[in-house]
């Protein structure tokens, strides 16, 4: 069973914080990961993706990605009440299905 | 450039009916997933349709199907609605097959009774 893993949360940060996410799979063989946001009530938005080993940063957001260890992250940094989200990690499998974590709940406070 | 689209927002039905669910994906994509997601969960891959054929499938019964017809559009079609079907139901646009990005359409609320 391929398994994409999060912790639940809530994570807590207060405005202007960096809010650390983490995610880790079971798939070595995985080639492509993403980062979505999802509001409450809401469909998932993508946010990052990232296919090769090290950072990638787009604006407040910095994705990394260490395949040796089966891991991803998500930095967002300088933290915004607007933020507060489900934050689901999702790994693509055999070039079709993405699967996903069950998502980290992110509460920035102002 | 067109998002993806589905309709109905909303549907209700009630245990052993059928329903179908309608996805447009984004203008330049001709790879559609469908996803289920329940409450509190990350979306579960139901099967994913390019070049109108089915490319992939998750675990779920046969009573789940589908379609993807020449404009790259996509139908999804459960049969036998159950209690536990109940669920966000989400459709996925890409850019030849799936190992790329994947973008959402706001999805559809289905409530089973």
């Amino acid at each position: 069973q391929k398994e994409v893993e999060q912790n639940s949360g809530p994570l807590s940060v207060p405005e202007g914080a960096i809010a650390s996410l983490n995610c880790t799979y079971s798939d070595r063989g995985s080639q492509s990961f993403f980062w979505y946001r999802q509001y409450s009530g809401k469909s998932p938005e993508l946010i990052m993706s990232i296919y090769s080993n090290g950072d990638k940063e787009d604006g407040r957001f910095t994705a990394q990605l260490n395949k040796a260890s089966q891991y991803v992250s998500l930095l967002i940094r300088d933290s915004q009440p607007s933020d507060s989200a489900t934050y689901l990690c999702a790994v693509n499998q055999a070039g079709t299905a993405l699967i996903f974590g069950k998502g980290t709940t992110l509460s920035v406070s102002s | 450039e067109t998002g993806v689209t589905q309709s109905p927002t909303h549907l209700i039905k009630t245990r052993g009916q059928q329903v179908t669910l309608r996805c447009s994906s984004q203008s330049g994509h001709n790879t559609v997933s469908w996803y289920q997601q329940a409450l509190g969960q990350g979306p579960q891959f139901i099967f994913q349709y390019y070049r109108e054929e089915e490319n992939g499938r998750g675990n779920f019964p046969p009573r789940f199907s589908g379609l993807q017809f020449p404009n790259y559009s996509s139908e999804l079609n459960v049969n036998a609605l159950e209690l536990d079907d109940s669920a966000l139901y989400l459709c996925a646009s890409s850019f030849e097959g799936g190992k790329y990005e994947q973008y959402f359409g706001p999805g559809t609320r289905l409530t089973v009774t």
